[in-house]
């Protein structure tokens, strides 16, 4: 079965700051796909990343970047400079080809940006 | 506006009482799920529509929880007899269906159910 884990509960930076938040996979499945979202305190979820398992391929977002390394099974993603309004909970998911496009998702890292 | 749109956004209920939240996905998309958000808590997969395709009910925690979904298009979630620990952020996303998965999906703002 597949599973996310997102071993950082909580993360404290002061603005500007680099942070590198961690997630780690499970599945079986050979084909797969890797998502960011963020959830900012309004509540909805928004997405930042996609990515399939065949496309290991580093991307960079202006002041965002995922790195993403199956040798490892994980997705980490980085900001640099961090700014006040990135303070957010972000949660990484998974879905396997085989379950269409059901998510599963680790729990979530909130993030705190301090002036 | 053209993302997922869920009504009402903040709900109180008192206990034993049936709600019911709506979902309006974004217009194309075909497929529909159901997740809910309790608090301090990660997201739990509750249901998935796919096109005329049978539902996956597979995360519904309970027979008091149901959803339809109308015209391939708007979606409501029913909780009858509502408890306490049904208090949650209920959000419902949207996607396309293409391909073998992996689609991104999209969600709307959530729906905030408070049961006293």
């Amino acid at each position: 079965a597949q599973k996310v884990t997102q071993a950082q509960t909580e993360i404290s930076v002061v603005e500007k700051e680099d942070v590198t938040l961690d997630c780690v996979y499970e599945t079986r499945d050979t084909t797969y796909y890797l998502f960011w979202y963020k959830q900012p305190p309004s509540g909805e979820l928004v997405f930042l990343i996609r990515r399939n398992s065949f496309d290991e391929q580093n991307e960079i977002s202006g002041r965002y970047s995922w790195n993403f390394q199956k040798s490892t099974s994980s997705f980490n993603f980085t900001i640099t400079a961090s700014q006040v309004v990135d303070s957010a909970v972000y949660f990484c998911a998974l879905s396997e080809a085989k379950a269409g496009n059901m998510l599963t998702f680790g729990g979530g890292t909130r993030l705190m940006v301090k002036p | 506006g053209a993302g997922v749109s869920q009504s009402p956004s903040n709900k109180v209920t008192e206990k034993g009482k049936d709600v019911e939240l709506r979902c309006d996905p974004i217009s194309g998309h075909t497929a529909l799920y159901w997740y809910r958000q309790s608090l301090g808590q990660g997201l739990e997969f509750l249901i998935y529509f796919q096109g005329n395709s049978a539902p996956d009910k597979s995360g519904l925690p309970s027979d008091r929880f149901s959803a339809e979904r109308t015209g391939g298009s708007v979606s409501t979630l029913t909780i009858q007899r509502t408890q306490q620990e049904d208090s949650a952020v209920y959000l419902c996303a949207s996607s396309l269906a293409l391909g073998a998965g992996g689609n991104t999906i999209y969600f709307g703002e959530g729906s905030w159910l408070t049961v006293v």
